[in-house]
């Protein structure tokens, strides 16, 4: 039972460099989020899709692209990095609009470092 | 707008002591809450969750009741172990499927 799929699980990056973290889950869920989280912060979302096809904007949504080019899966694009993106970003998944009793699924996470 | 406060951290704890973690919320209609829980280096994992007013969630050992009326869902358990330290995450979901997270309480239980 796979559930919600992150690679890499670790990056380091120099500041300005661009790269693409992947989220694929496998539960047939419609929507897709990315998080993160930082130290007494909490979880903050970033992006989210609600179908194949569809992208939004979460709360802190600068410097991050997404694409949802195929249901199962979720990219997040940081064009050029910066080091105040350097955190834990978790993907998760949930079933589909109003059913507000379904829960989030996460993965485990991808440790970002911005040098 | 929608919000989750839950008490600040860090707690800890002996073994086979009573936990009690704070969670509060600001919502909306009838939102569903839930108790995240995050081990070291890894995901949010559900804890349980509860769908409407004096439901009450179980799960290894952890409870919460859902109280309408003082829009509360604290998280208990009778007796700690050292292997439930971690943090702890309080979330309600919306009917359009948002989900608002409190900002997380880190237990540690001491043998």
């Amino acid at each position: 039972n796979a559930g919600v799929t992150q690679t890499p699980k670790f990056r380091v990056l120099k500041t300005g460099q661009s790269m693409t973290l992947l989220c694929a889950q496998d539960m047939n869920h419609e929507y897709m989020y990315w998080y993160r989280q930082d130290p007494g912060m909490g979880l903050r979302l970033i992006h989210y899709s609600v179908g194949e096809g569809t992208t939004a904007k979460g709360e802190v949504p600068d410097g991050y692209n997404v694409s949802r080019l195929k249901k199962q899966n979720f990219l997040l694009g940081l064009e050029s990095a910066a080091p105040s993106q350097t955190s834990v970003y978790f993907c998760a998944s949930s079933y589909s609009r109003g059913y507000s009793n379904q829960p989030q699924h996460f993965g485990d996470g991808t440790r970002l470092s911005i040098l | 707008g929608n919000s989750v406060t839950q008490m600040e951290g860090p707690v800890t704890l002996s073994e086979e002591a009573f936990l009690t973690i704070n969670c509060t919320y600001t919502a909306t209609g009838y939102p569903s809450l839930f108790w995240y829980v995050q081990y070291p280096g890894e995901g949010l994992q559900l804890l349980l969750k509860a769908t409407k007013a004096d439901d009450k969630g179980s799960n290894k050992g952890f409870e919460a009741t859902y109280r309408k009326e003082t829009t509360s869902f604290h998280l208990e358990k009778g007796s700690v172990q050292v292997s439930d330290s971690a943090v702890y995450f309080c979330a309600l979901s919306d009917t359009g499927n948002q989900f608002y997270f409190g900002t997380g309480t880190s237990l540690t239980v001491i043998p």
